[in-house]
């Protein structure tokens, strides 16, 4: 699986929106962007993944570069709770073993 | 839907006694997973079941960890015996067969002492 680089630690403005960075060079073509969070105390919640193109759900936008080299998790209004370690993953989603590595992640503070 | 539930939540023990973690995936989650995760650390993958199968326990110290996954359902997952660097939160995740990884449960916290 190719390895990840981010930050290890950010602060956002409460309302404002927090732009997490990912870079991933070694990607290969079939492997997804997978990003987790883990509120203290809390196990892994998935927030959202994809491919080639941008994603949005719910919860965050996924925006990845053309050469897919890297990528950004934009939570639009960043709140309180949003407070926590984020994880940019990627890997194969296909076989068996399918697992996720886990580095170190971003400790995103919002600040107040 | 209820989530993945794990206990205890926190235990205690002494170095060289044994512990046993338990895991009860989502109804249905064919694929089972136990983590370990050392303070400031991201989760490693110690084990994953397929079913009842192991799939991959690559990374599990087999000398000392053992788990099992009866009737592919509930798992364990024992450490006989401790020792102090296996202090951590052990996480169990279960995910459906075809898709994303799923859910993690909330963790059990063991300190050795």
């Amino acid at each position: 699986d190719a390895k990840t680089t981010q930050p290890p630690s950010m602060d956002c403005a409460e309302g404002r929106a927090a732009n997490l960075p990912c870079n991933h060079s070694t990607i290969s073509g079939n492997e997804y962007v997978y990003w987790y969070r883990q509120i203290h105390s809390q196990g892994p919640q998935y927030i959202i993944h994809g491919l080639k193109n941008n994603e949005t759900n719910e919860m965050a936008s996924l925006i990845i570069t053309e050469d897919r080299k890297s990528s950004t998790l934009i939570l639009p209004h960043a709140t309180l709770r949003d407070t926590a370690v984020y994880y940019c993953i990627v890997f194969l989603s296909s076989g068996s073993a399918r697992q996720l590595t886990f580095g170190s992640g971003t400790q995103l503070t919002v600040l107040p | 839907e209820a989530g993945v539930a794990q206990s205890p939540r926190y235990k205690i023990i002494e170095k060289r006694q044994s512990v046993a973690f338990w895991c009860n995936p989502i109804s249905g989650h064919a694929t089972l997973y136990w983590y370990q995760q050392i303070l400031g650390q991201g989760p490693k993958l110690l084990i994953q079941f397929q079913n009842n199968g192991v799939v991959d326990d690559s990374q599990l110290p087999k000398d000392r960890f053992s788990a099992e996954r009866l009737k592919g359902v509930d798992s364990t997952l024992k450490i006989q015996p401790a020792k102090l660097e296996d202090s951590a939160v052990y996480l169990c995740a279960s995910s459906l067969e075809s898709g994303p990884q799923g859910e993690f449960g909330a963790g059990t916290r063991l300190s050795v002492l």
